[in-house]
C-alpha cells in the first residue's frame, strides 16, 4: 500500500522567511497530492492540492511542486506570517482496494516567530 | 463546515465499554472516512466507505467496526475500548473531486 513520509517534523522560521516542507510517496499510481493545515484544536483544512499531470501550482504565498519521477512533492510558503503557524500534513491518493483514499504524512509543526 | 458534523466532541469512557462516535454529512457525498490522530503519527485511516452498505478496512482497523446504512451517516464503534484507543477521531467526506472535508473531531479518552 501507499506510504507517505514527511520532513521535517518541526520547522521554525522568522516572519518573512520562506518555509519548505517535503514529502515522499511510495505508490507510483498515486495521482492526487493535497496539503492540509491544522491549527491547534481545529480540524485539518485543505490549503492547496496538485494532480499528477501538473508539475507546480501556486496560490498567493503558497505553492506546491511535484516530481513524479522521484516520487516527491513539496509545499513552499513565502513571506511567512505568524498566522501560518500550524501543523501541515501532506497526503497522497491510494487506489488499493479499488477505492481512492488519502494516506497522510506524519505532519510538520511550523512555528513562525515575529 | 456545517455540512459535516461529529458527535460527541468529547467523550470519556472506561476500558472494556462499547462506544459509538457519530458522523453526519449533508452533501450526499459518496465517500466517507474515519481517521485517528495521534502525536507523531499524523492521520491514520481506520475505515472508509464508498457508498451506503459498502465499507472497507484501513490501516488501523483492529478493534473498530463501522456501518453505513444511509449515505449521510457513518458511525464508528469501538467494540471494547482500550487505553490505546485514546485519540482524536476525525470523520471526513468526499464527493467526486477527491478533496476531503473533515468534521470537527471527537476527542476520546479511555480510562
Amino acid at each position: 500500500g501507499e506510504n507517505v513520509e514527511q520532513h521535517p517534523s518541526t520547522l521554525s522560521v522568522q516572519e518573512g522567511d520562506s518555509a519548505v516542507i517535503k514529502c515522499t510517496y511510495s505508490d507510483s499510481a498515486s495521482n492526487y497530492f493535497p496539503w492540509y493545515k491544522q491549527e491547534l484544536g481545529k480540524r485539518p483544512q485543505l490549503i492547496i492540492d496538485i494532480r499528477s499531470n501538473v508539475g507546480e501550482k501556486k496560490d498567493q504565498r503558497i505553492a506546491v511542486t511535484l516530481n513524479k519521477t522521484a516520487k516527491h512533492f513539496s509545499l513552499h510558503i513565502t513571506e511567512t506570517q505568524p498566522e501560518d503557524s500550524a501543523v501541515y500534513f501532506c497526503a497522497a491518493s491510494s487506489s488499493s482496494g479499488g477505492y481512492n483514499k488519502l494516506i497522510f504524512g506524519a505532519g510538520t509543526r511550523l512555528a513562525v516567530h515575529p | 463546515d456545517a455540512g459535516i458534523t461529529q458527535s460527541p466532541r468529547y467523550k470519556i469512557t472506561e476500558t472494556g465499554r462499547q462506544v459509538t462516535l457519530m458522523c453526519h454529512q449533508t452533501w450526499s457525498h459518496s465517500y466517507m472516512f474515519w481517521y485517528r490522530q495521534d502525536l507523531g503519527h499524523g492521520l491514520r485511516l481506520i475505515y472508509y466507505s464508498a457508498a451506503a452498505d459498502i465499507t472497507d478496512k484501513g490501516e488501523v482497523s483492529d478493534g473498530y467496526v463501522v456501518s453505513r446504512s444511509k449515505t449521510e451517516n457513518f458511525p464508528l464503534t469501538l467494540e471494547s475500548a482500550t487505553r490505546s484507543q485514546t485519540s482524536v477521531y476525525f470523520c471526513a467526506s468526499s464527493g467526486q473531486t477527491f478533496g476531503y472535508t473533515f468534521g470537527s473531531g471527537t476527542r476520546l479518552t479511555v480510562v
